[in-house]
């Protein structure tokens, strides 16, 4: 069974960059067609698509954060990862990377457990 | 971009009773459409997905239907363990999500 894992540091300081990495486990990231993507959370709000990479193709950024994001994936490690820029504090939040079929929706979203990301000095 | 508007954005209401929420997508998904159950400090749950097909586990009394752009969740029965905050998320067109719909005891 696929499963996700989010890993990174907790704490970034603001102005630098936050880096996540997503693992895949059970499966192939390069079996299917599938979006691996990034998502969070702000405490007591909603959820906000980041954007997402597709191993045959490229990626597709939230439009409100596309000038700090760099999704990446590294298929010898069965890993993608998250870069974003210039972190201030309405960075901090909770951070989900998730997966999704394109092809004919037949398999349901899978989701990491997510990480909790502080912007502090 | 694909913008969803989902309501109520609270629901008061009592075990047993028979809720739906909706949720209305900017310009057709067709059936690309993901419902959640997120509890407080947990990750969202998927209860639906393809608009109307249940996930592996869930039960029976979360159904949802719909396509183009207009879907709904219901759950026929409310039980004590589905107080919580719901949301929908279309996946066709890059992704978003609807604003969320807390589901509270009445």
């Amino acid at each position: 069974q696929v499963q996700l894992q989010e890993s990174g540091p907790g704490l970034v300081k603001p102005s630098q960059t936050l880096s996540l990495t997503c693992t895949v486990s059970g499966g192939s990231i390069t079996s299917g067609s599938y979006y691996w993507s990034w998502i969070r959370q702000p405490a007591g709000k909603g959820l906000e698509w980041i954007g997402r990479i597709y191993i045959s193709g490229g990626t597709n950024y939230n439009p409100a954060l596309t000038s700090r994001v760099t999704i990446s994936v590294d298929t010898s490690k069965n890993q993608f990862s998250l870069k974003l820029s210039s972190v201030t504090a309405a960075d901090t939040a909770v951070y989900y990377c998730a997966s999704w079929d394109f092809y004919d929706g037949r398999y349901p979203p899978l989701w990491g457990q997510g990480t909790l990301v502080t912007v502090s000095s | 971009d694909i913008q969803m508007t989902q309501s109520p954005s609270t629901l008061s209401a009592s075990v047993g009773d028979r809720v739906s929420i909706t949720c209305r997508a900017s310009q057709s998904i067709s059936t690309w459409l993901a419902w959640y159950q997120q509890k407080p400090g947990k990750a969202p749950k998927v209860l639906i997905y393809q608009a109307s097909s249940l996930e592996s586990g869930v039960p029976s009394r979360f159904s949802g239907s719909g396509s183009g752009t207009e879907f709904t969740l219901t759950i026929s029965s409310l039980q004590p363990d589905d107080f919580a905050t719901y949301y929908c998320q279309q996946y066709n067109s890059y992704s978003a999500f609807g604003q969320g719909t807390k589901v509270e005891i009445k």
